[in-house]
């Protein structure tokens, strides 16, 4: 099984920095990985992070340490277009495969 | 590249009838495709997995007999809401996975589907 916790809720305002923590419980680990989600849309991937460290891309940076079961989305230079809710998830292996498995999603929003 | 689409975009249905939703890959092969479901302000859950020519891995509590799959090519994977109530009404977004590619899931643009 797997478990993923994040914060149901960040605001911010706009030129802010801002910071989203995934936790995660899985019985096998191949790797982290962040979509973003507008209201009635399909999600986007923004990131993925197999190994320990810091991914940039752009506005947006993923961090990941396997030995806290850790992670982070970055967010920088905030946008009023940036709100919208964001997902952690993991990779988890069952009979058919792997499958990605979302945690419940933080909520973003960003303010003038 | 790597484009999903669903086909229909939002589908509304009376209680007691049926609804298939289409997932296609336009311009790659995908052997294995996902459904997934997600309500108001939740989290997508995953459904089940298809991969072409089998039978779909149904999650924990999902019921297969209510949410058919067939994965009969490897461009195209159907999801049919049998008696449809309104509870069933949600968010359905299907996945695919490039066939001999990486892990990388690619979504589908999602439909909404409601039941009366």
């Amino acid at each position: 099984g797997q478990s993923l916790e994040q914060p149901s809720e960040v605001t911010a305002v706009e030129g802010a920095i801002v910071q989203i923590n995934c936790t995660y419980q899985t019985s096998g680990f191949y790797g982290l990985s962040w979509y973003q989600q507008h209201d009635g849309g399909a999600p986007t991937f923004l990131s993925y992070n197999a190994l320990d460290g810091l991914e940039e891309t752009g506005r947006f940076s993923s961090f990941l340490s396997r030995s806290d079961s850790y992670g982070y989305l970055l967010l920088q230079e905030l946008q009023m277009k940036d709100s919208a809710s964001y997902f952690c998830a993991v990779r988890d292996l069952n009979q058919a495969g792997t499958a990605l498995i979302f945690g419940k999603g933080t909520t973003l929003s960003v303010s003038s | 590249g790597a484009v999903v689409s669903q086909h229909p975009s939002w589908v509304i249905c009376k209680s007691g009838t049926s609804v298939k939703i289409e997932c296609r890959s336009l311009d790659f092969q995908a052997t294995t495709m996902f459904w997934y479901r997600q309500f108001p302000k939740q989290s997508l859950m995953l459904m089940a997995t298809s991969n072409e020519g089998s039978k779909a891995t149904y999650e924990q509590g999902v019921e297969k007999d209510k949410f058919l799959i067939n994965h009969a090519s490897l461009t195209l994977s159907t999801l049919t809401v049998t008696s449809a109530h309104p509870e069933d009404s949600s968010f359905y977004i299907c996945s695919a996975r490039v066939t001999g590619g990486s892990y990388e899931q690619y979504f589908g643009p999602g439909t909404r589907l409601t039941v009366t």
